[in-house]
């Protein structure tokens, strides 16, 4: 069956530390990789995205993540947290175009000062 | 220069009303999606058209009905509202003749059903 795991429900980091958010995906084609974030009240905006090539990739807000096909991880990180960065943040799986993603249940994100 | 817009952002409505959401892209993409996060926040697809043919219709209940009169525009339809419809609904496009997955979405509608 296809399916996202993201094991951590809620984490909370101090701000200016590093930040390692976990996801792992159950799929049986070749997959198309996505993490999301939703502010409070607000809708998702894509924060990076892995097709093919270089494993590591880099995304918006100094975001990075990097797949592990041996693991089936595709974890998110990023080196220094602000407090503007506390949301939830979803790790989601697809196919080719036009194909529905499956998403995780997501990682609320705390930053305390 | 919004990408993906909704209509209304939230709507408050009782038991056994009908309402519509609307939503518009500009992006020029051919498909487009409705997600539902339920209170756990967890998200889950209901439909996707692709110029405005039907592609994807995932179980649920033939209450929700969704249109697409072009492929900018995919309204939801929802017929004799339920306790259990109280959710937020996504909007979502992505292009397809790229090849890649990338979806974009709106900024939700919230609904409440009283």
């Amino acid at each position: 069956a296809q399916s996202v795991t993201q094991p951590d429900i809620h984490i909370t980091v101090s701000e200016g530390a590093s930040l390692e958010l976990r996801c792992n995906y159950s799929y049986g084609a070749t997959p198309y990789l996505f993490w999301y974030v939703q502010s409070p009240g607000q809708g998702l905006q894509l924060l990076l995205k892995y097709f093919s090539g270089d494993t590591l990739v880099q995304g918006i807000k100094g975001f990075e993540a990097e797949f592990k096909r041996s693991q089936s991880s595709f974890n998110l990180r990023k080196p220094s947290v602000h407090w503007s960065d506390a949301a939830e943040y979803f790790c989601a799986v697809g196919a080719q175009a036009g194909t529905a993603l499956i998403f995780g249940k997501g990682t609320t994100l705390s930053v305390s000062s | 220069d919004t990408a993906v817009s909704q209509t209304p952002k939230y709507l408050v409505t009782q038991m056994g009303n009908d309402k519509s959401i609307k939503c518009e892209q500009n992006l020029g993409h051919d498909t487009m999606y409705w997600y539902k996060q339920d209170s756990k926040k967890f998200l889950k697809i209901m439909f996707s058209y692709n110029n405005k043919e039907l592609i994807i219709n995932e179980t649920v209940p033939n209450r929700f009905s969704p249109k697409s009169p072009d492929k900018a525009h995919l309204n939801l339809h929802i017929n004799s509202l339920e306790l259990g419809d109280s959710a937020v609904y996504f909007c979502a496009s992505s292009p397809r003749a790229q090849g890649t997955n990338e979806q974009y979405f709106g900024p939700g509608t919230r609904l409440t059903v009283t």
